[in-house]
């Protein structure tokens, strides 16, 4: 099983910083990697796949980039509505595997 | 507009079974393949089984091979999830996801499973 570690468990960012979030994998997954963001009480949101591919809808200060066993999450510019727990997820090998998450939070 | 709702959660003792649901909506299921994950009460999102199209292939986390079964009923747009032998450590809200290249492009709002005596 391939092991998603996410840095840091918790960032702490002022609204209109950038916003690096890291997710490293056990071995390598090649560029099969998304981001997902997760609001409380919500249903995970679908940010980017294929490591640095925006899904639809999802604005362009997110970022994604990576490949093999380190990628990163960049969120330009905060706005209050990204405060929220970010998770990494694998798509290379099964199990399916997801990251323990960062939250992103108000400075 | 695709929707996924899930419904047949609640509170079963140790031991006990359950039945998930999933009705879909607004998109060609049968063109999809369907999974479910769940997330323990604070915690993290754990993958637990998905089921292609024509339900050819599935697939299971190991923590419920053997215990919980997927299945699909294209003709009726639904997505199940058989839980049997359950135990307090799957407590958690399940959710539904379509699949997109193995990551998951649409979500329901997610049931909540019990396990407690």
């Amino acid at each position: 099983e391939i092991v998603m570690t996410q840095s840091p468990a918790t960032l702490s960012v002022s609204p209109g910083e950038r916003a690096t979030l890291s997710c490293r994998a056990s071995q390598s997954v090649s560029s099969n990697l998304a981001w997902y963001q997760q609001k409380p009480g919500q249903a995970p949101r679908l940010l980017i796949y294929g490591a640095s591919t925006r899904a639809t809808g999802i604005p362009a200060r997110f970022s994604g980039s990576g490949s093999g066993t380190e990628f990163t999450l960049t969120i330009s510019s905060l706005q209050s509505e990204d405060f929220a727990v970010y998770y990494c997820q694998q798509y290379n090998n099964w199990p399916i595997t997801f990251g323990q998450g960062t939250r992103l939070e108000i400075k | 507009e695709v929707q996924l709702v899930e419904s047949g959660g609640g509170l079963v003792k140790p031991g006990g079974s359950l039945r998930l649901s999933c009705a879909a909506s607004g998109f060609t299921f049968s063109s999809y393949s369907m999974n479910w994950v769940r997330q323990a009460p604070g915690k993290g999102l754990e993958w637990v089984s998905s089921i292609s199209s024509s339900s050819s292939y599935i697939y299971y986390a190991d923590s419920v091979k053997g215990r919980f079964t997927i299945s699909r009923d294209n003709a009726k747009n639904s997505l199940y999830l058989q839980m049997n032998s359950l135990r307090a450590e799957d407590t958690a809200v399940y959710y539904c996801a379509r699949a997109y290249l193995k990551t998951f492009d649409y979500w329901g709002q997610g049931t909540l499973v019990t396990v407690s005596s």
